[in-house]
């Protein structure tokens, strides 16, 4: 079945400890996102990435970092720097890339719960 | 930059009936999009339904349509014959079609409870 998963459903960080969420596509699309979702509020963009190895800050990028080496892969790392990361977070992924054509769609994984120890 | 509104944080709806969901935005563009995602309690989003801007009819997907009025920014989701399962969070969310940045602009949700 083509879509996207994201692992662990769950993850505990200990403080000071680096976690790496990770996101899987076999949608074949171009584009990959990562947002946070905090209680009582709307998802905002961490980071993107249109294309292999190229991405893009979001809007909260911060104590955040991505990769981009394979299309089917957007691995997120949230490092020591960020000091409030519980919360749920979602990748999703889209057709679109550089080519910005018209249509485009973003499809979301099932998410992963951060808490912190 | 873009800001999505939604001033409804919960609604209820009896099964079987209308409710209307509203959503506002703020935008200087034209050219754009805008949806609205589905959360259930498995917290997985889930396109609901897609509106073009530079399109005048209001999109339609089974029991769900939307109300876009582009001058007023407005984009409500209506949903006919209610069904226990449409019980989620629901999202408005902006997306520019300007250069090549596709990132989705979300509102703080509207929390829908269906009632027997």
């Amino acid at each position: 079945d083509g879509g996207i998963t994201q692992s662990p459903k769950y993850l505990f960080r200990k403080e000071g400890q680096n976690v790496t969420l990770s996101c899987e596509q076999n949608l074949n699309h171009d584009a990959m996102y990562w947002y946070r979702q905090d209680p009582g509020q709307g998802l905002r963009l961490i980071y993107y990435s249109q294309i292999v190895n190229d991405f893009q800050k979001g809007d909260i990028a911060e104590g955040y970092s991505v990769s981009r080496e394979k299309k089917e892969s957007f691995p997120l790392t949230v490092t020591s720097a960020q000091k409030n990361p519980t919360a749920f977070y979602l990748c999703a992924s889209s057709t679109q890339g550089l080519a910005g054509a018209r249509g485009e769609t973003q499809y979301f994984g099932p998410g992963t719960r951060l808490l912190v120890l | 930059a873009q800001t999505v509104t939604q001033s409804q944080p919960e609604m209820s709806v009896q099964e079987a009936e209308t409710v209307t969901l509203s959503c506002t935005y703020d935008t200087s563009e034209s050219d754009y999009y805008l949806f609205w995602y589905k959360q259930p309690p498995s917290r997985q989003m889930i396109l609901v339904i897609r509106q073009e801007a530079y399109k005048q009819q209001n999109a339609t997907e089974n029991r769900f349509s939307v109300n876009f009025q582009k001058a007023a920014k407005s984009f409500s989701l209506k949903i006919s014959d209610s069904q226990l399962g449409d019980a989620a969070m629901y999202f408005c969310a902006y997306r520019s079609h300007t250069g090549t940045a596709s990132k989705l602009t979300f509102g703080t949700g509207t929390r829908l409870q269906v009632t027997l």
